[in-house]
Parts: structure tokens; C-alpha cells; sequence
């Protein structure tokens, strides 16, 4: 019930390409989806969050796509680039007290 | 820079031994958190403090212990340590603690166990 699956697990892209990345989830409590991105040597950092009331938020190149009804959320980078190479977690929670449980994260390479 | 520090960066140690790591929240936040990520596991929440107080539990061994000091900083410890506790280690920090909020995590202390 608590768990956030993540796939794929790596993902090559060229450059200029879309990275797509989903999560699924079970808990319908979720209402928080946060996606984080970690480069080499660093802790994660918050990139883009969406709530169930958007089906869509957009910043820059990167979307988030949601679909309560499936219980799916995924990350979409546009035009991808070489600087974009890192993992990737989406994580859920229900906004209140209870941590938030991390996907295990995808690793992206963009390739030239 | 996330604003918060963990130190030591890196920590080498043999197995059955007992280490401690330290964490410095961002200026203002009152919430910790510390994470274990290893390669096959992902990030795997330990355990969460509020203003000193344990908020939640994750999957923390009983070895694994930690605290909240009164000026916010947090220290992971880790005793009777085995191979497989090699790991990075990674504390965040956030506000209120709300599971909304950003974590803003630090740069993470590696752990290797031999």
C-alpha cells in the first residue's frame, strides 16, 4: 500500500529527445507528487511537484503528467540534455505527517 | 548549496564498530530527516525529528539510533555496524516537517564498512 514503483530503472536518451519517466502508486491517500533529482556526489533536490488537482504542471522542460484514475504520475523531460544526466525519484504522500516513500529512482543518461 | 551540512563526508570503519554522523538543518527549519540510499534500494527513509521530538519511523535497524539537539542539529548513530550498512547516508531538512514541504537534503555522508 505504501509503495511508489518507479520505472525504468535507466534510460538513455539522446540529445533533443523526451525522457519519460513514470511512477504508479496504490495508496489513494497520496496526494502529494514530488519528483527529485540527484546528480553525482550530491543529495537529492526538489524539481517539480504536482497535487491531484492538475492533470498537467509544467516548468521549463519538464512536466509532470497525472492520472488519478490509474494511479499513475510521470516526468517528461522536453529537448533533453547532456547537463540533464542524473537519477531521478518521484516520491507520494498524503500531505500530512506520514513521510514521504520514494520511487528507487531512474538513472538518465543524455547522450550527444 | 542546499544550506544543509553533514559531516564527516566520508567515513571508512571495520565491521562491529560504531560511528556517528552529524547534521546541520538549514537556518529555520525544524525538521530532520535521514536517509540510507544504496544501489538496489533507492532512498529508504530512517527516521524523522521535529524540534527535537522523533516524528516518524522507517525502516531503521535497531543498531541505528538518532537524536535532535536543542539547536536543531541531528547525529545518526550507527553501532555493531556490518558490511551491508556500507552506504550513503543523506539528512534533509524542511520546515514544519509536513510531508508536502520541499526536503532540502545535504550532500551526504559515505559510509564503507569493511
Amino acid at each position: 500500500q505504501q509503495q511508489v514503483k518507479q520505472s525504468p530503472q535507466s534510460l538513455i536518451v539522446q540529445k533533443g529527445g523526451i525522457s519519460i519517466i513514470n511512477c504508479a502508486y496504490e495508496n489513494t491517500a497520496f496526494d502529494y507528487f514530488p519528483w527529485y533529482q540527484q546528480f553525482p556526489g550530491k543529495g537529492p533536490a526538489l524539481l517539480i511537484a504536482i497535487r491531484p488537482d492538475v492533470s498537467e504542471k509544467k516548468e521549463g522542460r519538464f512536466t509532470i503528467s497525472f492520472n488519478k484514475s490509474a494511479k499513475q504520475f510521470s516526468l517528461h523531460i522536453m529537448d533533453s540534455q547532456p547537463g540533464d544526466s542524473a537519477t531521478y525519484f518521484c516520491a507520494a504522500s498524503d500531505s500530512g505527517n506520514t513521510p514521504l516513500v520514494f520511487g528507487k529512482g531512474t538513472r538518465l543518461s543524455v547522450i550527444a | 548549496d542546499s544550506g544543509v551540512t553533514q559531516t564527516p563526508k566520508h567515513l571508512i570503519t571495520a565491521t562491529g564498530q560504531r560511528v556517528t554522523l552529524r547534521c546541520s538543518p538549514r537556518s529555520g527549519d525544524l525538521s530532520v530527516y535521514w536517509y540510507q540510499q544504496s544501489l538496489d534500494q533507492g532512498l529508504q527513509f530512517l527516521i524523522q525529528y521535529y524540534n527535537g521530538e522523533e516524528r516518524a519511523k522507517g525502516n531503521i535497524l535497531e543498531r541505528f539510533s538518532a537524536q535532535q539537539f536543542p539547536d536543531l542539529h541531528s547525529e545518526l548513530n550507527l553501532s555493531s555496524l556490518e558490511l551491508g550498512d556500507s552506504a550513503l547516508y543523506f539528512c534533509a531538512s524542511s520546515v514544519t516537517g509536513l510531508s508536502s514541504e520541499t526536503q532540502y537534503f545535504g550532500p551526504g555522508t559515505r559510509l564503507l564498512v569493511l
